[in-house]
């Protein structure tokens, strides 16, 4: 099945710092990614959508110049946490569509993210 | 708006068959998936439905009907490692995923 690379999986930042997270489709073109983020003992929370080539969509209650997203190409996508803070700890996960099918998200690893 | 509901947890017995429910109001319909989440662990695919009907991969099915907005899915021979979260999604009119809020499913010895 199509393979969907998340890096890093975890990481700790200092409080007022920026994280990148990236997301690659390894076997396929990814015209459409999503990023989402998991408190514990929650279900996944969709923070955007990103096209290739265009802006993202962000969905409400999603500040977009903290959370900034970029999706230069078919293969990456990159999730910037800027000026973290201890409340953006989480679990944030990428998914990946084929652009051939729209049925169909694989998703990344995750990255762990802790803000101390 | 947009809902769906699962059992927050369920409890079953190793080797015993287990059935997680789900409903769901969305708007448009495009498919329902299961996933798998264990714990600190990003979701895998278990399966998708757009048809009414079931649908078997092994000790997992999956079942659909669209009139009543409601699936399950089945887990038979149940093992220790199955003790994980399964998220019900749908896919709505927009090719949007609208998720569950998971069933803990503990499996006990």
């Amino acid at each position: 099945g199509a393979v969907v690379s998340q890096h890093p999986s975890r990481v700790i930042c200092k409080s007022g710092t920026s994280v990148k997270i990236e997301c690659r489709s390894l076997d396929f073109q990814a015209t459409t990614m999503f990023w989402y983020r998991q408190f514990p003992k929650q279900s996944l929370m969709l923070m955007a959508t990103s096209n290739e080539g265009s802006k993202a969509t962000y969905e409400q209650g999603v500040e977009k110049d903290k959370f900034l997203i970029n999706h230069a190409s078919l293969t990456l996508s990159t999730l910037t946490v800027t000026s973290a803070h201890p409340e953006d700890s989480s679990f944030y996960i990428c998914s990946a569509r084929d652009g051939r099918e729209v049925t169909e998200a694989f998703f990344g690893q995750g990255t762990r993210l802790t803000v101390v | 708006g947009q809902n769906i509901d699962q059992p927050t947890e369920m409890t079953a017995t190793e080797g015993a068959i287990v059935q997680i429910n789900c409903t769901y109001q969305t708007s448009g319909f495009n498919g329902l998936f299961w996933y798998q989440q264990h714990a600190g662990e990003a979701p895998t695919f278990l399966s998708y439905n757009v048809l009414d009907g079931l649908e078997e991969k092994g000790r997992f099915s999956s079942f659909l009907s669209r009139s009543k907005g409601y699936s399950y899915l089945l887990l038979k021979e149940l093992q220790m490692k199955d003790s994980a979260s399964y998220l019900c999604a749908v896919m709505d009119s927009n090719y949007q995923l609208i998720w569950g809020a998971g069933t803990k499913l503990i499996i006990k010895p």
